[in-house]
């Protein structure tokens, strides 16, 4: 089975660009989830789709970031403009409706 | 707010001896305990996991304890082996699905 994938694996960019990061889930699962994770802390929920519904983004900053789910599968994250705090690696994650998470392999951001 | 803390940063142990890590919460909604494991460069993978009516789960050398009103789990690993040096995450959440929160990981270093 097809683990999570994530592209791009690194990216590099100048403050105040903008970045897109993209995920395609487990087959089958409905659930999907971004966490960004900063160096020395754990993932932090940024949000959460249930099919193609919005169910948690609550702790997404929602002037700069936005997130989509097509169709229910693949999604995109988002970030316009960065800022250097942003810096982080970014986790895309898929579940069934109950049960475990399923983690990609990441995306590691660096802003300059 | 930290709900789930870790605060052990790192442990280390020598092959074939016991590794325990521990991590408390501080809300008592939670109701799903997982542990999941982090390689470098790499995302989080699923472990183990408990839900609150149990109070041990067990998966080969790795077994899951909870103290519900310590508000405390720990992670046993026995025998630890060289290969089970990564970043360890405890991670909690609700209905077994779902927004998971994370401590800050610690990070195993099993020694030959």
């Amino acid at each position: 089975e097809a683990g999570v994938a994530q592209s791009p694996r690194y990216k590099i960019i100048e403050k105040r660009q903008s970045v897109a990061f993209w995920c395609n889930p487990i087959s089958g699962h409905a659930t999907l989830y971004w966490y960004q994770q900063i160096l020395g802390q754990g993932p932090k929920l940024l949000i959460q789709f249930q099919n193609n519904g919005v169910v948690d983004d609550s702790q997404l900053p929602k002037d700069r970031f936005s997130a989509e789910r097509l169709k229910g599968v693949d999604s995109t994250l988002k970030i316009q403009p960065a800022k250097l705090e942003d810096s982080a690696v970014y986790l895309c994650a898929s579940s069934p409706l109950v049960g475990e998470q399923f983690f990609g392999p990441g995306t590691r951001l660096t802003v300059l | 707010d930290q709900q789930v803390k870790q605060n052990s940063p790192s442990l280390s142990v020598q092959e074939g001896r016991i590794s325990i890590l521990n991590c408390d919460y501080t809300n008592s909604m939670f109701d799903y305990f997982l542990w999941y494991k982090k390689y470098p460069a790499e995302g989080p993978t699923f472990l183990i996991s408990i839900s609150s009516i149990k109070d041990k789960n067990e998966d080969g050398r790795f077994t899951v304890f909870l103290n519900k009103s310590a508000k405390h789990l720990s992670l046993h690993i026995v025998p630890s082996q060289p290969g089970d040096s990564a970043v360890y995450f405890c991670a909690a959440g609700y209905n077994q699905g779902g927004k998971l929160i994370f401590g800050q990981g610690t990070e195993l270093s099993v020694k030959p």
